[in-house]
């Protein structure tokens, strides 16, 4: 089966650090990607790991270690604009389709 | 603004009615996607389409029929909808490759409510 599990949601102050973490457990994998959400917007993309390790771009930093099926985004300097959901995705092995998590609802506060 | 464009923005329709939906993209990508995305509920792929051609087809009931004319332009064809199809409906394009290549780029999204 595939499952992708993700906190529902988290709270961070201006300039804080957050990290929101992902599992999953997908019969193929191709990759992991992050996506970011506004209200009423279109989900833009923000990072893909094929291989383990981190991935730095700007504030915003993905971790992803395939043997324990897990990853993270990394937040820094948290501005108010960060507030969003960010969704977690998994290629399939065809490269066809991505599996998304439930999301992660971050609130950022002054 | 992603490139791709949906119409409309929002819908409404009654359970009788027959309505579609349009999805448009201008990055000159060779794959197409729609998803549903209800509350509380994960982003759900309905169908890709690569080079034109159906490649998923992840168990969606028959009153949802997509079309691809060409790898620009992608429809979703809707009839006697349910109340339970009230969601966002996404559309998203990709060109087809390795690695990061496989990014998709969403468009804003059709809000359709069935009453």
């Amino acid at each position: 089966g595939q499952n992708i599990d993700q906190p529902t949601e988290m709270t961070a102050t201006e300039g804080a650090i957050v990290q929101i973490n992902c599992t999953y457990q997908t019969s193929g994998f191709n990759g992991l990607f992050w996506y970011q959400q506004h209200a009423g917007e279109a989900p833009t993309f923000l990072s893909y790991n094929v291989l383990d390790g981190l991935e730095e771009k700007g504030r915003f930093s993905s971790f992803l270690s395939r043997s324990k099926g897990y990853s993270y985004l990394l937040l820094k300097e948290l501005q108010m604009k960060d507030s969003a959901s960010y969704l977690c995705a998994v290629l399939n092995q065809a490269g066809t389709a991505l599996i998304f998590g439930k999301g992660t609802t971050l609130s950022v506060s002054s | 603004e992603t490139g791709v464009t949906q119409t409309p923005r929002h819908l409404v329709m009654g359970m009788t009615n027959k309505k579609s939906l349009k999805c448009e993209q201008h990055l000159g990508h060779n794959a197409m996607y729609w998803y549903k995305q209800s509350a509380k509920k994960p982003l759900e792929l309905m169908f890709v389409y690569s080079l034109e051609e159906r490649v998923e087809n992840n168990s969606v009931p028959s009153r949802f029929s997509p079309e691809c004319p060409n790898s620009s332009h992608l429809f979703l064809h809707l009839h006697t909808l349910q109340p339970e199809d009230s969601a966002l409906y996404l559309c998203a394009s990709s060109q087809d490759g390795s690695g990061s290549s496989y990014e998709q780029y969403f468009g804003p999204g059709t809000r359709l409510t069935v009453t």
